[in-house]
């Protein structure tokens, strides 16, 4: 039973250049999350996609930051001309409606972001 | 908008004895979830506990209980005979009925004396 997986775990870059990250949700699960996780802090949601849809967006994603979900599994979320403030944990999770009509949201390692 | 708040940044307890971590939210819906999760040191986040608004009772997990107080808006999470394990970040959560994002509380580091 394989839980959702986050590629990269780390990664450093120089301030104005993109980065893309992977997550691959637990199969079979339909949604997937995006929060993003400052130090000493709790996550907080930044997108979600039903499906291949996304279908909420938060204001802390500014037109900088993408999120794609092209097939309904894996996803990408990409962080064009990074800055300093961009440096955190980038969370993924996924989850399924389950027949209490309640969907428990299970998390990825996450990747941590450090812009220089 | 919902708010989690969770008053305590810092916990110890010794091995073997009973924690208690405290969590307050406002919200204006009735129907809506809460959740407990533990973040380890370096590790990915887990679910804990989850309780539906809509029950009366509290739920339980082994070691790990909850205090829903609903009037008075408040959700507090109890580990009982407390593991070395069980040293962690706590976050509590919230997700009202019909909605996807959770919002979480600040947090609380928890420190178990051996």
């Amino acid at each position: 039973d394989t839980g959702v997986s986050q590629d990269p775990r780390h990664k450093i870059t120089k301030r104005g250049q993109n980065v893309t990250f992977r997550c691959d949700p637990i199969s079979e699960h339909n949604r997937l999350y995006w929060y993003r996780q400052t130090l000493g802090q709790g996550p907080e949601f930044l997108t979600y996609f039903q499906n291949e849809a996304q279908l909420e967006k938060s204001r802390l994603l500014s037109d900088r930051f993408s999120a794609e979900r092209p097939k309904g599994s894996f996803s990408t979320l990409e962080i064009q001309r990074t800055e300093q403030g961009d440096s955190a944990m980038y969370l993924c999770a996924s989850s399924f409606l389950d027949g209490w009509g309640t969907d428990t949201q299970y998390f990825g390692p996450g990747t941590r972001l450090t812009v220089l | 908008a919902q708010t989690v708040t969770q008053s305590q940044p810092e916990m110890s307890v010794q091995e073997a004895e009973t924690v208690t971590l405290s969590c307050t939210y406002d919200t204006s819906e009735s129907d809506y979830y809460l959740f407990w999760y533990k973040q380890p040191p370096s590790r990915q986040m887990i679910l804990v506990i989850r309780q539906e608004a809509y029950k009366q009772q509290n739920a339980t997990e082994n070691r790990f209980s909850v205090n829903f107080q609903k009037a008075a808006k408040s959700f507090s999470l109890k580990i009982s005979d407390s593991q070395l394990g069980d040293a962690a970040m706590y976050f509590c959560a919230y997700k009202t009925q019909g909605a996807q994002k959770l919002v979480f509380g600040q947090g609380t580091r928890l420190t178990i004396n051996p």
